[in-house]
């Protein structure tokens, strides 16, 4: 069955560093994914979507590349800031999936 | 422009009891989705509607039931309640039925369901 895993141990870092969190899947040839930032009590805010064509993609301070060979997806906060801190959750579809499959998150935390 | 809102945003129940939630999408959007966010997990996927019909659904039982209204609101349904049935419901709204994955979904605060 298809498989989702981000980190689960919480990221650290330093105000101005960039965060990088990682996304991998298995067993799927996933033709989309996206990229959702999750306060605590509340619901998930859509950042960025990748296509399997499209090997990178930016947004202001953030980037998230595809790479359908590793079946990877990294994703970077540039110049982070203490308001970053949140859970990042991937989220894959498409590929012969029509249901829309959700990593369980991972919790970055920008220390000032 | 009013975002998604979800109605109740607190409930607690007993086992066997039936509970509805609401939704309203964002102003505009014709297609909503419900998902269940147990904690420390991820959304999972109940069921989508467009168009006042069930599109798609994802690996639920039959207790888990919807409807869309031609105002395209919708409500969750959720008969014959089990305690691993706590957890935050998340309803997302996007445009012409599509898929969840493709298009930009915005997501509403969610209810949170605790069952005793």
């Amino acid at each position: 069955s298809q498989k989702i895993e981000q980190n689960s141990e919480a990221l650290n870092i330093q105000e101005g560093k960039t965060a990088t969190l990682t996304c991998n899947y298995t067993n799927y040839s996933p033709a989309y994914l996206q990229w959702y930032r999750q306060d605590p009590g509340r619901g998930p805010v859509f950042l960025l979507l990748i296509r399997e064509n499209e090997k990178e993609k930016r947004k202001e301070r953030l980037k998230v590349t595809f790479d359908t060979t590793l079946k990877q997806s990294l994703f970077h906060i540039t110049a982070s800031q203490p308001a970053d801190s949140a859970t990042y959750l991937c989220a894959l579809g498409g590929g012969g999936s029509y249901i829309p499959t959700f990593g369980r998150g991972t919790s970055l935390i920008v220390h000032p | 422009d009013a975002g998604v809102t979800q109605s109740p945003t607190h409930l607690i129940k007993t086992r066997g009891q039936q509970v509805t939630l609401r939704c309203s999408p964002k102003s505009g959007h014709d297609t909503v989705s419900w998902y269940q966010q147990a904690l420390g997990q991820g959304p999972q996927f109940i069921f989508q509607y467009y168009e006042e019909e069930e599109r798609q659904r994802g690996n639920f039982p039959d207790r888990f039931s919807g409807h869309q209204f031609p105002n395209y609101s919708s409500e969750l349904n959720v008969n014959a309640l089990l305690l691993g049935d706590s957890a935050l419901y998340l309803c997302a709204s996007s445009l012409r039925g599509s898929y969840p994955w493709m298009e930009t979904q915005y997501f509403g605060p969610g209810t949170r369901l605790l069952v005793l």
